[in-house]
């Protein structure tokens, strides 16, 4: 079975500060883990995947199969960073997702 | 990039009636798409699989009778919510797969607010 757990459903922090958004997960296999963002009354879209290594907007997350880990980061966070974020994992050849619980990231001026 | 719709985006309909959502892709040809309820501020539940030209595969605990669904094109499925009772009410979101993108990626719909009086 695949699992996805954010810890923290919450997350405040001020503008300019680091933040740091945790992603567990529990697979057997070699997954692919990405992160989706939901910004106010908006469609969810994808943000980023572990197999790219890219940094999008300002984040980057990087896969750590020893702690089975995939923490979003920011080094300076911005109020337009406010916004719903989701770990997903793909387990399947086919790319079912299975979502974590969410964390909502609100970034105060 | 690829876009997904979704018709209608907010429906209220009597305890008892049936619904249907539509979701389709408008710039790519979608063999698979998923089907995903949303509570408030809560995460997506994966409620089904929709093949093209298949029976769509159902998640455990989430009644295929109820729920029907038909992917009879490749840019369109549709999910039947039949004899709709309150408890129904949420956010259901669809999205499709892009076969010709190497990671699966799926490119999510708007979402439909369905409310059940």
């Amino acid at each position: 079975a695949q699992r996805v757990t954010q810890p923290e459903k919450l997350l405040s922090v001020f503008k300019g500060a680091p933040v740091e958004l945790k992603c567990n997960y529990s697979y057997s296999g070699s997954p692919e883990l990405f992160w989706y963002v939901q910004y106010s009354r908006q469609r969810l879209q994808l943000l980023l995947r572990h197999i790219s290594r890219e940094s999008i907007k300002g984040f980057t997350a990087d896969l750590n199969k020893g702690e089975t880990s995939f923490h979003l980061k920011k080094p300076f966070a911005q109020e337009e960073d406010s916004a719903m974020y989701y770990c997903a994992l793909s387990g399947t050849s086919y790319g079912k997702l299975t979502f974590g619980q969410g964390t909502i990231l609100t970034v105060h001026p | 990039g690829a876009v997904v719709s979704q018709h209608p985006s907010r429906v209220i309909c009597k305890s008892g009636t049936s619904v249907k959502i539509e979701c389709r892709s408008l710039d790519f040809q979608a063999t698979t798409m998923f089907w995903y309820r949303q509570f408030p501020k809560q995460s997506l539940m994966l409620m089904a699989t929709s093949n093209e030209g298949s029976k769509a595969t159902y998640e455990q605990g989430v009644e295929k009778d109820k729920f029907l669904i038909n992917h009879a094109s490749l840019t369109l499925s549709t999910l039947t919510v039949t004899s709709a009772h309150p408890e129904d009410s949420s956010f259901y979101i669809c999205s499709a797969q892009d076969p010709g993108h190497r990671t699966y990626e799926q490119y999510f719909g708007p979402g439909t607010r369905l409310t059940v009086t």
